[in-house]
């Protein structure tokens, strides 16, 4: 069964430092959503492809934060530099076009930042 | 401003009885309805969704109702099995910024006691 694949599961990092997290959506999914989930809330989105095209990055601390899909397929979150607040479960998720199809979710990377 | 609300944070059945999750919105722009399910440290995994058009989609133990004019919708699993034990999510999309975009509740517990 095909999977949205990211690495690494778990990450912990000093604040300051860089960090970043990769996800490969599932094959042939042109969207792809970056979302943020803090322990005891729902997710939250970040950031949006459609293709290696931003939708919507509405909700993404771009003083800190960058995302991208540069040949449409994977992707890459990027924070630099980290901060304690940054503290969450990341989640990626596709979908086939982002209207009428569910997103699939992968398994998540739990960045714990100290 | 929260969007979607799930305002019980657990909810606690016996096993082969009736669990009832509950989820209210605010945006009448929600054209689309889904509920997911979530296991600590995995991702989000899609159960069921209904569109704005219907009033209940059936799929097995799991049954979704949607009530546009109460701006309601709610999860019905019977009968409930342990294994059913999870975090569950509402999220709702099209609210008029981006397609696609998923608005999450905080979730419930849902514990199912043999």
């Amino acid at each position: 069964e095909a999977e949205v694949a990211q690495s690494p599961r778990y990450k912990i990092t000093e604040k300051s430092q860089a960090v970043a997290f990769w996800c490969d959506p599932i094959s042939g999914h042109a969207t792809l959503y970056w979302y943020r989930q803090i322990l005891g809330q729902g997710p939250e989105l970040l950031v949006q492809f459609q293709d290696e095209s931003v939708v919507d990055d509405s909700q993404l601390p771009k003083d800190r934060f960058s995302a991208e899909r540069l040949k449409g397929v994977d992707s890459t979150l990027k924070i630099q530099p980290a901060e304690l607040g940054d503290s969450a479960m990341y989640l990626c998720a596709s979908s086939l076009q982002g209207g009428n199809t569910e997103a699939f979710f992968g398994q998540g990377t739990r960045l714990t930042v100290v | 401003d929260q969007q979607v609300k799930q305002n019980s944070p657990s909810l606690s059945v016996q096993e082969g009885r009736i669990s009832i999750l509950n989820c209210d919105y605010t945006n009448s722009m929600f054209d689309y309805f889904l509920w997911y399910k979530k296991y600590p440290a995995e991702g989000p995994t899609f159960l069921i969704s209904i569109s704005s058009i219907k009033d209940k989609n059936e799929d097995g133990r799991f049954t979704v109702f949607l009530n546009k004019s109460a701006k309601h919708l709610s999860l019905h699993i019977v009968p409930s099995q342990p294994g059913d034990s999870a975090v569950y999510f509402c999220a709702a999309r099209g609210d008029g910024t981006s397609y696609g975009k998923l608005t999450f509740g905080q979730g419930t517990i849902l514990t199912v006691h043999p």
